[in-house]
């Protein structure tokens, strides 16, 4: 089926540790976001990359990097894990920005948990 | 900034309607849209206003008031499976792509 598909879909880290949170979308949509949703906080946007080869801070960037290694992976890296990022995090992907043509499709998350 | 509102939590009776408010607050505002949410699931696009008025799709309608800074959802004849989140979210308009979601609205649909 078409959609995003995001990898792993649990985590759990030590404090310090680093990991990378995956996300392919193959509906060949130009724009990819990494939202975290934290209870009661709704979704926040940490990253976005609006087309290939560019990525930009959204609300939240702190404490995470992201690569677009190309139109459809667009990955989300922790260096140092905090107690803090502990979170769901979503990947979702538009063919325009903002809420044109259809508006944002979503991966099914990945639930970290930082010790 | 943009800064979106809505009641955290609202019950409701099967087959009944209900209705699901959102205020907004923003340096800028193009348009308006809804998502769902079940619990442990992913956001599903619902529905998107550019234009004040009612959009509806089935069941759902949205509605947005640009003068008022304010939308609702509207969901009728209620259903078991509708029971879960709804969030609004707004966005700045061209050029960004800053899309901002409210904290969401918890619907309970009981027998």
């Amino acid at each position: 089926n078409a959609g995003v598909t995001q990898t792993p879909k649990f985590q759990v880290l030590k404090t310090g540790q680093s990991m990378t949170l995956q996300c392919a979308q193959d509906m060949n949509h130009n724009s990819m976001y990494w939202y975290r949703q934290d209870p009661g906080m709704g979704l926040r946007l940490i990253y976005y990359s609006a087309s290939e080869g560019t990525t930009d801070k959204g609300e939240v960037p702190n404490g995470y990097n992201v690569s677009r290694l190309n139109k459809r992976e667009f990955s989300l890296r922790l260096e140092s894990a905090a107690p803090s990022q502990t979170s769901v995090y979503f990947c979702a992907s538009s063919e325009a920005p903002g809420q044109a043509l259809g508006g944002y499709t979503f991966g099914s998350g990945t639930r970290l948990t930082v010790v | 900034g943009q800064s979106l509102e809505q009641p955290s939590e609202v019950t409701a009776v099967e087959g009944a309607i209900v209705q699901i408010n959102c205020t907004y607050q923003t340096s800028g505002f193009y348009g308006l849209s809804w998502y769902q949410q079940h619990d442990g699931g992913a956001p599903t696009f619902l529905s998107y206003n550019a234009l004040d008025g009612l959009e509806e799709t089935g069941r759902f309608s949205s509605f947005l008031s640009r003068s008022d800074s304010y939308g609702y959802l509207l969901l009728q004849e209620l259903q078991m499976k509708d029971s879960a989140s709804y969030f609004c979210a707004s966005w700045p308009g061209a050029g960004s792509y800053q899309l901002t979601f409210g904290k969401g609205t918890k619907l309970s649909v009981i027998p």
